[in-house]
């Protein structure tokens, strides 16, 4: 099965750029999407399609997608952007979606 | 307003069964796929199932498929899940969530809304 990997927790100073990797074999030949999860609360999607932004997500949040690392990205880090992000994917050979295990994104 | 309203969620024992739903409404539900994803306490999103917007196609994770059924009634907007023989490691909170675009196959494009999630325990 499709397997994607993410690092279990990112720091960052407030008004810098965190980046968060999802690794997966070939991810740059699929489209991945990418949520935001504040403790108690439903998962909210903040990219898609590798790169694109929901109507209302700012525009600090970024992705890209090549080989086989995709990457979020939030620049001008604020205090309210902590909280847990995953990556997730559509795996066609399983006919499976796939979610990587999460990073938690502390604010310094 | 676009919504998700989940119910269902209770504690039962291993071994028994329970049916959660999902309400729909400010979109034509009939349009587009539909996802359950679980969460284990303090754990990481898991992806269920899926169901097309016709209810014609239906996928599942491996550990849930044959125990698990999604199923839709588009013309009461709602999804279900249909949990049997329960086991304990299927405790979690559950969530439904709306593929983004009605246009594409089933799944490949995101999921854009998501419920407030129902939790289900299951324990003797």
């Amino acid at each position: 099965s499709y397997v994607l990997t993410q690092p279990p927790s990112v720091s960052v100073a407030p008004g810098k750029t965190a980046r968060i990797t999802c690794v997966g074999n070939n991810i740059g030949t699929k489209s991945v999407h990418w949520y935001q999860q504040k403790p108690g609360q439903a998962p909210v999607l903040v990219i898609y399609y590798d790169s694109d932004r929901p109507s209302g997500i700012p525009e600090r949040f970024s992705g890209s997608n090549s080989g086989n690392t995709a990457t979020l990205t939030i620049s001008r880090v604020e205090a309210g952007d902590e909280a847990d992000y995953y990556c997730q994917v559509w795996d066609t050979s399983s006919d499976h979606q796939v979610f990587g295990g999460g990073t938690k994104l502390t604010v310094l | 307003q676009v919504q998700l309203v989940e119910s269902g969620g209770g504690v039962v024992q291993p071994g028994r069964s329970l049916r959660l739903s999902c309400a729909a409404s400010g979109f034509t539900f009939s349009s587009y796929g539909m996802d359950w994803v679980r969460q284990a306490p303090g754990k990481g999103l898991e992806w269920v199932a899926l169901i097309s917007d016709d209810g014609s196609k239906k996928y599942y994770e491996d550990s849930v498929k044959g125990r698990f059924t999604i199923s839709r009634d588009n013309s009461k907007n709602t999804l279900y899940l249909q949990m049997n023989s329960l086991r304990p490691e299927d405790t979690a909170v559950y969530y439904c969530a709306k593929d983004r675009s009605s246009t594409t196959s089933p799944g490949v494009s995101g999921m854009d809304v998501w419920g407030q999630g129902t939790t289900v325990t299951v324990s003797s």
